[in-house]
């Protein structure tokens, strides 16, 4: 069964500076997700994309976030100037449709230092 | 606004037992609701999806939910715990003028021999 990958499994990081997340959706996906776990709490949405540009974001994603799909197949989360607040897992999602379930990946696991 | 309460962080059954994970959801308009499973380092698995069809919602590994508008729950069951059923599950929620998913807090379930 296709899957959604996400690389790397854990990105170790010094506080300011830049780190890049990467997924590769499932190929016949059109939507795709960005969302977070901070240890102990709940998955929060970060941002939704679809047609090359960002269809809805949270609160969360403010100026240090951004997304892009550079070549269509990779789907990216960068945040330019990470802070501790950051350290969380981040899930990459997509979907067939809008209103079709969201697939998963395994997650990158960041922690910023 | 949505959203999605779990109620209960924790919850042991015995292998062989019924299991029931509540989730209660609040929505002003029809509601997209979904079950996720999360086992130890791993992405989220869909295990099944309601979006306003049938009431009760079968999904994979025996897991059934019941979508009760006058209640505005969505309680996940199998009648039967297996030891792999071990895991962490998530209620989710989402809207037809937004497909972003609000995840409630999770419910670690354990199974005991």
């Amino acid at each position: 069964e296709p899957e959604v990958t996400q690389t790397p499994s854990h990105q170790v990081t010094q506080m300011g500076q830049e780190v890049i997340l990467r997924c590769v959706p499932i190929s016949n996906h059109l939507y795709f997700y960005w969302y977070r776990q901070i240890l102990g709490q709940k998955v929060e949405f970060l941002v939704s994309f679809y047609n090359n540009e960002i269809s809805e974001k949270s609160e969360i994603f403010d100026d240090q976030f951004s997304v892009e799909r550079p070549d269509g197949s990779n789907f990216t989360l960068k945040i330019r100037s990470t802070k501790l607040e950051d350290s969380a897992m981040y899930f990459c999602a997509s979907s067939v449709g809008g209103d079709q379930p969201q697939h998963f990946g395994d997650g990158t696991r960041l922690s910023i230092l | 606004a949505q959203s999605v309460t779990q109620l209960g962080s924790h919850v042991s059954v015995s292998e062989g037992a019924l299991v029931l994970l509540r989730c209660n959801y609040s929505s002003s308009v029809p509601p997209y609701l979904f079950w996720y499973v999360q086992y130890p380092n791993q992405g989220l698995q869909l295990l099944l999806k309601y979006t306003s069809a049938a009431t009760l919602v079968k999904g994979i590994n025996g897991f059934e939910a019941e979508f009760k508008k006058s209640e505005t729950s969505f309680h996940l069951t199998k009648p039967s715990a297996h030891m792999s059923d071990a895991a962490e599950y998530f209620c989710a929620v989402s809207v037809e003028n937004t497909d972003k998913l609000i995840f409630g807090t999770g419910t670690r379930l354990q199974v005991f021999p």
